[in-house]
């Protein structure tokens, strides 16, 4: 059965820190990946496909990364406004389009 | 404005009534999704239909039905409410026939069931 584990739980940054987050996966032919935000009270949001390993994609201040095991979003000198649940997910090796999802970050960017 | 848009936003009834939620999408997708979130926020799908057609159906009680007239529309039919039915329902989107599964999600309905 397909899992994605995300690490941590919860992140709390100051303004400018940078950091980053994790998604391990076990998944069965990998199809691509997802990162999504998402904001209380709303649906997530897409951000980012990665389809194989070494890939990355980056919009404003975040970047995705994808290895054969896992993928890192690398958050730099974040803002306020990125404070967000990031959530990841992975299309089932079996189930037409089925995506697993992780439980999510929540990431706290104070002033 | 294209999107991915359902009603109602909020949902509350008592145990044991019937309710139904709608969702319909305006990016010519040919892929719908029913996800349910619980109160961890975990994600989880329920339902999927492709040009109208099931075809991912979860372990999900028989008091769910979706119904798509269309690829635009699915909507999700509650049978007998029960309290632990109470969480946030997302539906999404997704253009597969090119093999692209990346989903776009609609804003959520907030059921509580009392």
């Amino acid at each position: 059965e397909d899992q994605v584990t995300q690490s941590p739980e919860a992140l709390r940054l100051q303004e400018g820190e940078s950091s980053s987050l994790n998604c391990s996966y076990t998944v069965s032919g990998l199809r691509g990946l997802f990162w999504y935000r998402q904001d209380p009270g709303k649906g997530p949001e897409f951000l980012f496909t990665l389809y194989s390993a070494g890939e990355e994609k980056e919009k404003e201040r975040l970047k995705a990364t994808l290895t054969k095991k896992e993928s890192f979003l690398h958050i730099t000198a974040p803002k306020p406004e990125d404070s967000a649940t990031y959530l990841c997910a992975v299309p089932g090796g079996t189930s037409y389009g089925k995506l697993t999802f992780g439980q999510g970050t929540i990431l706290t960017v104070h002033p | 404005d294209t999107a991915v848009s359902q009603t109602p936003k909020y949902l509350v009834t008592q145990m044991g009534n019937d309710k139904s939620i709608k969702c319909e999408q305006n990016l010519g997708h040919d892929t719908m999704y029913w996800y349910k979130q619980d109160s961890k926020k975990f994600l989880k799908i329920m339902f999927s239909y492709n040009n109208k057609e099931l075809i991912i159906n979860e372990t999900v009680p028989n008091r769910f039905s979706p119904k798509s007239p269309d690829k635009a529309h699915l909507n999700l039919h509650i049978n007998s409410l029960e309290l632990g039915d109470s969480a946030v329902y997302f539906c999404a989107s997704s253009l597969t026939d090119r093999g692209i599964y990346e989903q776009y999600f609609g804003p959520g309905t907030r059921l509580t069931v009392t």
